[in-house]
């Protein structure tokens, strides 16, 4: 198995630019994570989907972020406008329940820097 | 506010030591407790998690986990050098029919001496 895939893997771009982060998570995993970690906050959850839904988006920063999955073998992370302090890596991961909880596999990551 | 504390360290060990490294949380709800590896510019990596009360041991790793006292730790017998890397503590809680909480500890940075 390929594991998950995100592209790019690097970004750097201008304050004010559209940033769009793409993710393919493993396939038969049902659920899609996606997080933001900075060496100030840690690993956060900004937003999670189920069988293509979102089911909990509160970790979602702003209105200028949202996230989509069309369907079970994509989902993409928005942020417009960007600004500065977007700047961090980007995680997805992806997991298919257990009884008690399940184990998330992450993908590589997006270092996104904003200018 | 669901909180998961660690300590930032760096926690240094003498290779062939026992790193040992602690986790509490906040949630009493909390039903699910797992440690996560992440070298440095990679992506976190699950080691271990545990579910109930008591030990659970894997290899060199025994994660053991305390729910009345809300902490959970994590043993690392004979440290090598490869296991110096950032530890995350996440906790989770099911909140109900397909959808849950993952909450993780900003880490525990290892440096294992040589």
């Amino acid at each position: 198995d390929a594991g998950v895939i995100q592209s790019p893997r690097h970004e750097v771009t201008e304050m004010g630019q559209e940033v769009t982060l793409r993710c393919k998570p493993i396939s038969g995993h049902d659920y899609l994570f996606w997080y933001r970690q900075t060496m100030m906050r840690g690993l956060e959850l900004l937003i999670y989907f189920n069988n293509n839904v979102p089911i909990d988006d509160s970790g979602m920063p702003e209105d200028r972020f949202s996230a989509k999955m069309p369907n079970a073998s994509f989902s993409t992370l928005k942020i417009q406008p960007s600004e500065p302090r977007d700047s961090a890596v980007y995680f997805c991961a992806s997991s298919r329940p257990g009884v008690l909880g399940e184990t998330q596999y992450f993908g590589p990551g997006t270092r996104l820097l904003v200018l | 506010q669901k909180e998961v504390e660690q300590n930032s360290g760096p926690l240094s060990v003498p290779e062939g030591a026992i790193a040992s490294l602690n986790c509490t949380y906040s949630d009493r709800g909390s039903q699910s407790f797992f440690w996560y590896r992440q070298y440095s510019g990679k992506s976190p990596e699950l080691i271990m998690f545990i579910y109930s009360n008591g030990d659970k041991e894997d290899g060199r790793f025994t994660a053991q986990l305390n729910k009345a006292s809300q902490y959970v730790s994590l043993l690392i017998r004979d440290s090598q050098p490869s296991d110096s890397a950032t530890y995350l503590c996440a906790v989770n809680r099911i909140t109900g029919a397909g959808s849950y909480q993952l909450t993780f500890g900003k880490g525990t940075k290892l440096s294992v001496i040589p």
